[in-house]
C-alpha cells in the first residue's frame, strides 16, 4: 500500500512569508502528527490530529497551525516565517493515536527561510 | 518536561565492530520505540518495547527495556555498512511521542 506523501519535498521562502505542507496518511489511518526536525533540537512534537481534531500540541508558538480535512488528509501552516523555521517537518500516520502504536513516517518538507 | 538523552552523539565504527547506544530519562514511559532515520527520509520504526526488562532481538540488533522503564538500549553485533544512519528512541507518554537527541552511527568498510 501506498505510504505516507508530503508535499512538496522543499521549499524556500522569505522571512515574513507564510507557508502551507500537505500530508497525506496512509489509506485507513485516521491520526496524524506533525513533527520539525533540526540538528539542534532533534525531533520537536508540533501537534497531532485524529477524525478532523487536534487532541495534543507541543511547545510551538501560534504561528504554527495545522488542519486535518474529512480524508484524513492534514495541513500544517506556519504565517510569519523566521529564520529558525528553517527545517525538516516530518508527518507520521498511524491507525489510532500515535504516541501508542506504529507512527508511518513521510520522506519530510525541507523548509529553508531566507 | 520529559527529555530522552541519547548517548553517545556519534559514533564512527569499522565494519564488524559490536555498539551500544543508550537512551536514558527521569521519566517512565508506558513503552518506548526505536527508529532509524536514513538522509533524505523520514524515520522507520525498527522495535517497540514495553514491558519493563523485556528483550527483543531483531536479526543483529537487540533492544532492551529498563526495568523501571526509564531508560533502553539499543546493542548491535558486528556492524554493518547498512547500518549507518540515525537511530531515534521515542517514549510513548502523556498522549504523545517524545524522541530522543539521536545517535549518528557510521559503518565504515
Amino acid at each position: 500500500k501506498a505510504g505516507v506523501t508530503q508535499t512538496p519535498r522543499y521549499l524556500i521562502k522569505t522571512r515574513g512569508q507564510q507557508v502551507t505542507l500537505s500530508c497525506s496518511p496512509i489509506s485507513g489511518h485516521r491520526s496524524v502528527s506533525w513533527y520539525q526536525q533540526t540538528p539542534g533540537q532533534g525531533l520537536q512534537f508540533l501537534f497531532e490530529y485524529f477524525s478532523e481534531t487536534q487532541r495534543n500540541k507541543g511547545n510551538f508558538p501560534g504561528r504554527f497551525s495545522g488542519r486535518q480535512f474529512s480524508n484524513s488528509r492534514s495541513e500544517m501552516n506556519v504565517s510569519t516565517l523566521e529564520l529558525g523555521d528553517s527545517a525538516l517537518y516530518l508527518c507520521a500516520s498511524s491507525l489510532v493515536q500515535s504516541y501508542d502504536t506504529e507512527a508511518f513516517f513521510g520522506q519530510g518538507t525541507r523548509l529553508t527561510v531566507v | 518536561t520529559q527529555l530522552l538523552e541519547q548517548s553517545p552523539q556519534f559514533l564512527s565504527i569499522q565494519e564488524g565492530e559490536n555498539l551500544t547506544v543508550y537512551c536514558n530519562s527521569s521519566s517512565v514511559f508506558s513503552s518506548l520505540q526505536w527508529y532509524r532515520q536514513e538522509p533524505g527520509e523520514g524515520p522507520v520504526l525498527l522495535v517497540t518495547v514495553v514491558t519493563g526488562g523485556e528483550v527483543k532481538k531483531l536479526k543483529r540488533l537487540t533492544f532492551q527495556f529498563g526495568d523501571a522503564r526509564k531508560d533502553s538500549s539499543l546493542h548491535i553485533t558486528a556492524a554493518q555498512t547498512g547500518d549507518t544512519g540515525l537511530y531515534l528512541c521515542a517514549g510513548a507518554g502523556f498522549q504523545k511521542l517524545v524522541f530522543g537527541t539521536g545517535t549518528r552511527l557510521l559503518v565504515s568498510p
